[in-house]
């Protein structure tokens, strides 16, 4: 079984319509990201979680807002879906407790808004 | 200037010829340097990483950091058509909480 899973897989939404999507791990780490990338710019970070009382925003959080309902789970929602926000998500995790270069990723969510 | 650079071209290159990637910085504090793999429709998984400056060698692969440059580079020698993929470099500074990545290689391996 993966250690990082996200779901949905996919998903096509519409403009305006709120949608959340969401990630599970099994890996006990206690740091959780979400990241999106895009053709030509690369991984993105959105927001990051140290833990469950801790959470950051990334390079480009605008539009997009999380919750960590536990340690192993960390969801992101677009409140209102644009266009541009069509992308490939990944959730990754890492530990404090060893070296933090390490990040585990999801397999990824593709997300279409029209 | 992004703190960090990596030319996204796609690359192809015939089966047995050596790949060079390359990635540079300007965030002199990086210390950790890292390469991912993303093979089609999965995400990302580390592949190598080095600390400080030198070199790494890990079979058919070998990471090169320059820190006077502020330049980082793998190689695949008698690359496969499995090496089909992208290539990301990230790098992390020491007590910061995040990676910094790099726009991603398109690696195509033909047989």
């Amino acid at each position: 079984d993966a250690d990082v899973t996200q779901t949905p897989r996919n998903r096509i939404t519409k403009t305006g319509k709120r949608i959340m999507l969401e990630c599970s791990q099994t890996k006990g780490h206690d740091r959780m990201y979400w990241y999106r990338q895009d053709p030509g710019l690369g991984l993105r970070l959105i927001y990051y979680s140290f833990d469950v009382k801790d959470i950051n925003k990334g390079e480009i959080s605008d539009g997009y807002s999380v919750s960590r309902q536990a340690q192993a789970k960390f969801s992101l929602s677009l409140e209102s879906a644009i266009p541009n926000q069509t992308a490939l998500y990944f959730c990754a995790t890492s530990s404090s407790t060893g070296v933090n270069y390490e990040q585990y990723f999801g397999p990824g969510t593709r997300l279409t808004v029209t | 200037q992004k703190e960090v650079e990596q030319d996204p071209g796609p690359l192809s290159v015939p089966e047995g010829a050596i790949v060079s990637l390359n990635c540079t910085y300007s965030n002199s504090a990086f210390q950790y340097f890292m390469w991912y793999r993303q093979y089609s429709r999965k995400g990302p998984e580390l592949l190598m990483y080095t600390y400080s400056s030198g070199n790494k060698e890990d079979g058919r692969f070998t990471a090169q950091v320059d820190k006077s440059s502020k330049y980082i580079s793998l190689f695949i020698r008698d690359s496969q058509p499995s090496d089909s993929a992208t290539y990301l470099c990230a790098m992390s500074a020491p007590g910061n909480n995040r990676l910094a990545f790099g726009k991603g290689n398109q690696v195509v391996v033909i047989p």
